[in-house]
């Protein structure tokens, strides 16, 4: 069935550094990619998405392109903040009628000063 | 933007007894909401999508009668863990679609049964 692998946290930065979050997923026809985020005490916010092969989600400086080559949709940000500290959330939702979001296991970042 | 609101956010009870966990929708309307369930280190897991004013629909091997779940209202949708056990200590999260395509979260509950 359709999966999503995430790569384990905790990831530790510092600010201003390079992120890479990588998530890569197995599915049966055309998926949608989605990248979730949960800050400390709220409740999961859609952060980007992409529907389509090629397409890149971009939102609040981070990045992801939905690369079918090779399975893959890391999030990718050029200079982290504090403020981005979070769990961050790989998802895809199967094509066709299955709309069903499969789950990554959620990557922590935690930025520091 | 849609909130969706969840209480309580932690909540801790004794073997046996029942647990209600609110889920409401509080600027749209909610026609379906879903329930999930996540386990430390594991991914969040669909246990059931609530429907306003009729039966939820249960995911494979999520037991129905250990979870109820009453949709009651286009606001509100409420899970109850059954005579709850050890095992049932869990991160339960809701959700709801607010437009087209744009699930919004509540923020989770979670359970701790001693």
């Amino acid at each position: 069935g359709d999966s999503v692998t995430q790569m384990e946290g905790p990831v530790t930065l510092s600010e201003e550094a390079f992120l890479t979050i990588n998530c890569t997923y197995t599915a049966t026809g055309y998926p949608s990619l989605f990248w979730y985020v949960q800050y400390p005490g709220e409740g999961l916010q859609l952060l980007l998405k992409a529907t389509k092969a090629d397409d890149k989600g971009s939102n609040k400086g981070f990045e992801a392109t939905y690369r079918k080559e090779t399975t893959s949709f890391h999030l990718e940000k050029g200079s982290v903040q504090v403020s981005d500290s979070a769990v961050y959330f790989c998802a895809l939702s199967g094509g066709g009628n299955n709309r069903k979001l499969i789950w990554g296991l959620g990557t922590s970042l935690a930025v520091n000063p | 933007g849609a909130v969706v609101s969840q209480h309580p956010s932690w909540v801790i009870c004794k073997s046996g007894t029942s647990v209600k966990i609110e889920c409401r929708s509080l600027d749209f309307q909610a026609t379906t909401m879903f329930w999930y369930r996540q386990f430390p280190k594991q991914s969040l897991m669909l246990m059931a999508t609530s429907n306003e004013g009729s039966k939820a629909t249960y995911e494979q091997g999520v037991e129905k009668d250990k979870f109820l779940i009453n949709h009651a209202s286009l606001t509100l949708s409420t899970l109850t863990v059954t005579s709850a056990h050890p095992e049932d200590s869990s991160f339960y999260i809701c959700s709801s679609r607010a437009g087209a395509n744009v699930l919004t979260f509540g923020a989770g509950s979670r359970l701790t049964v001693l």
